[in-house]
């Protein structure tokens, strides 16, 4: 069965600071795989995709299928990346998405 | 553009009386449509998924069911709502190409 690791639950980072959101998944075929992001009383919204390979906001995440892993990061963490974000791997006939239990990541200032 | 519409946003409802939330969605045709949960304190679990008009598949055992009566609708449903119903449910639809696009969300309290 298929699966999403996200260790930790609270990430708390100074501003400027590197910054990287683990994630790990269990899946026996290809992995398709997401990073979400819910911001303040905002909805959850698509952060970026492994298949597209784009930078979006400063962040970045690699497939690594060796260590299957989809690490998110970003080399400067700024105040207004503070949210909740989720990693999720998409699956089945359904195009079903299993989410990671999330990581709220705290930008001081 | 594609949009999704849920309804309502937040809701408290007593032990034992039904629910029924709603999902819409416009600018696409023939969506997968898709009903998340996240309890306190949880990640997002997957409820209920559908593919086409009258297909509903069910992720796992529970009190609630699903139903997509038009092409763009779907909707989650409860006949006797428990106490563990309460959450945050989200509505998602995939059309194709892109991510998941979510709905605002319902903010259910079971009291």
């Amino acid at each position: 069965a298929q699966r999403v690791t996200q260790p930790e639950k609270l990430l708390s980072v100074f501003k400027g600071a590197p910054v990287e959101l683990k994630c790990n998944y269990s899946y026996s075929g290809s992995p398709e795989l997401f990073w979400y992001v819910q911001y303040s009383r905002q909805r959850l919204q698509l952060l970026l995709r492994h298949i597209s390979r784009e930078s979006i906001k400063g962040f970045t995440a690699d497939l690594n299928k060796g260590e299957t892993s989809f690490h998110l990061k970003k080399p400067f963490a700024q105040e207004e990346d503070s949210a909740m974000y989720y990693c999720a791997l998409s699956h089945g006939a359904g195009n079903m998405l299993t989410f990671g239990g999330g990581t709220r990541l705290m930008v001081k200032p | 553009s594609q949009t999704i519409h849920q309804w309502p946003a937040t809701l408290v409802q007593p032990v034992g009386s039904p629910l029924s939330l709603e999902c819409t969605v416009e600018g696409t045709s023939n969506p997968n449509l898709y009903w998340y949960r996240q309890a306190a304190g949880r990640g997002l679990q997957l409820l209920f998924y559908s593919v086409g008009i009258g297909q509903i598949s069910s992720e796992v055992p529970q009190n609630l069911s699903a139903s997509r009566p038009q092409d763009r609708q779907f909707i989650l449903s409860s006949k006797k709502l428990l106490l563990s119903d309460s959450g945050f449910y989200l509505c998602a639809w995939r059309g194709g190409g892109n991510g998941y696009t979510f709905g605002s969300g319902t903010r259910l309290t079971v009291v």
